[in-house]
């Protein structure tokens, strides 16, 4: 079993539509949760940054962490197609600053 | 302020040869990572470093791969020899402290042919 679970899609949405994006995890000691985004043949970009269970809010995106359910998610409103990329979920625990990746989503934002 | 810069972009050797990828960090951060995502996987620790020290390098393959960073600056990760397995992209990444924001850079893909 991977330690932490992602869909790879792919992800293909009409421009204006909410994109939902989620992640599982089986270790929970983890307490850092990072959503990247990657654009073809580029390194990852941070997008957003949690820590431990709640929501973050930061323009068009809401990251939810819910680490009873070992859950987290990333919503994109009003999507555009600049927001087509591939979205990498990430996490760490406290003393363990190496992340551990998910597969990655291809999305696809339809003009 | 400038990024993570890796180098080369890209590089293709033969079997057996040896290739050096270098990373330069954001200035003024202590903490420097190597990952590598191999074709069809996830992206993968390799190791990190504080400053000059190797904190953590349990992600390391094995003994074919040395890393360095002398002077807590930039940072090499050298294969040699070189296999067909190595293929893949590898990515540089620093924070200023651990357990805070990492940044990557734009990555270097090796071929190994």
């Amino acid at each position: 079993q991977k330690e932490v679970e992602q869909d790879p899609g792919p992800l293909s949405v009409p421009e204006g539509a909410i994109v939902s994006l989620n992640c599982t995890y089986s270790n929970s000691a983890f307490q850092y949760f990072m959503w990247y985004r990657q654009y073809s043949r580029k390194g990852p970009e941070l997008l957003m940054y949690t820590y431990s269970s709640g929501n973050k809010e930061d323009g068009r995106f809401t990251a939810q962490v819910d680490k009873s359910s070992k859950y987290i998610s990333l919503f994109i409103r009003d999507s555009q197609p600049s927001d087509s990329a591939t979205y990498l979920c990430a996490m760490s625990g406290p003393d363990d600053y190496k992340l551990s990746f998910g597969a990655g989503t291809t999305v696809t934002v339809r003009a | 302020e400038a990024g993570v810069t890796q180098f080369p972009s890209h590089s293709v050797i033969e079997k057996g040869q040896t290739v050096t990828l270098r990373c330069d960090p954001i200035s003024g951060h202590d903490n420097l990572y190597w990952y590598r995502r191999v074709m069809g996987k996830e992206i993968k620790f390799l190791l990190h470093f504080v400053k000059e020290s190797k904190q953590d390098e349990s992600g390391m393959p094995n003994n074919r791969f040395l890393a360095e960073r002398t002077g807590g600056t930039y940072s090499t990760l050298k294969v040699q020899p070189a296999e067909l397995e190595d293929s893949g992209v590898y990515f540089c990444a620093s924070s200023p402290r651990e357990n805070t924001e990492a940044f990557f850079g734009q990555g270097t893909r090796l071929t190994v042919v």
